[in-house]
């Protein structure tokens, strides 16, 4: 079975641009996270949704938005990109929300320039 | 807000040496507590779970058992192989598992774990 897909795989962008990063989560699972991972740190939650609502929302600016679809996957909007904004950006899939259980891809690295 | 404190890395190891890696929490109300394992040119994966407290979780030798009154979670294993080497995370719920709530993770920063031959 294939686990969560995220795209792409790594990125290089210059400051101001916009960037969209994508996510498949595992087949039957309905909620989606994001998370954002600077190096050497800990993951960061960014965002939640469950059945194409947003269930929760991280400190990050308005800068960052996403959403799902109908079918599960999700896209992660970032405008405007900082420096700072740099990381590795994890998806998570779970069967529903408060399971506890993430199922991580491997990411998407953005470097910004 | 919620926090989590982990020993800071690289722990160096020898194989079939015993393992502790430190985890603290801070936290409101009742919440469940991970470890996550994020080996090379992986995602993070699961290790084990404990969602109230006493409960130990155990998955592939390694434990960690919920303690609320000193707000720990450490994780141990009595005899590490090489393919142990990874990055350990541990994390906790702001909600618990059985309230039904958000999936939102708080995680620490990570220990580097490195088993030698």
């Amino acid at each position: 079975d294939a686990g969560v897909t995220q795209s792409p795989t790594h990125l290089i962008k210059t400051r101001g641009q916009h960037v969209t990063l994508r996510c498949s989560p595992i087949s039957g699972h309905k909620s989606v996270s994001w998370y954002q991972q600077v190096l050497g740190q800990g993951p960061q939650f960014i965002f939640q949704y469950y059945e194409k609502e947003e269930r929760g929302r991280g400190n990050f600016p308005d800068r960052f938005s996403a959403r799902q679809f109908p079918n599960y996957s999700s896209e992660l909007n970032v405008n405007a990109l900082l420096l700072g904004d740099s990381a590795l950006y994890l998806c998570a899939s779970s069967l529903a929300v408060g399971t506890g259980e993430l199922f991580f891809g491997e990411g998407s690295r953005l470097t910004v320039l | 807000g919620d926090s989590v404190t982990q020993m800071e890395g690289p722990v160096t190891l020898s194989e079939e040496a015993f393992l502790t890696i430190n985890c603290t929490y801070t936290a409101t109300g009742y919440p469940s507590l991970f470890w996550y394992v994020q080996y090379p040119g992986e995602g993070l994966q699961l290790l084990l779970k404990a969602t109230k407290a006493d409960d130990k979780g155990s998955n592939k030798g390694f434990e960690a058992t919920y303690r609320k009154e000193t707000t720990s979670f450490h994780l141990e294993k009595g005899s590490v192989q090489v393919s142990d080497s990874a990055v350990y995370f541990c994390a906790l719920s702001d909600r618990g598992i059985l309230t039904g709530g958000g999936n939102k993770l708080t995680f620490g920063t990570g220990t580097q774990l490195k088993v030698e031959l």
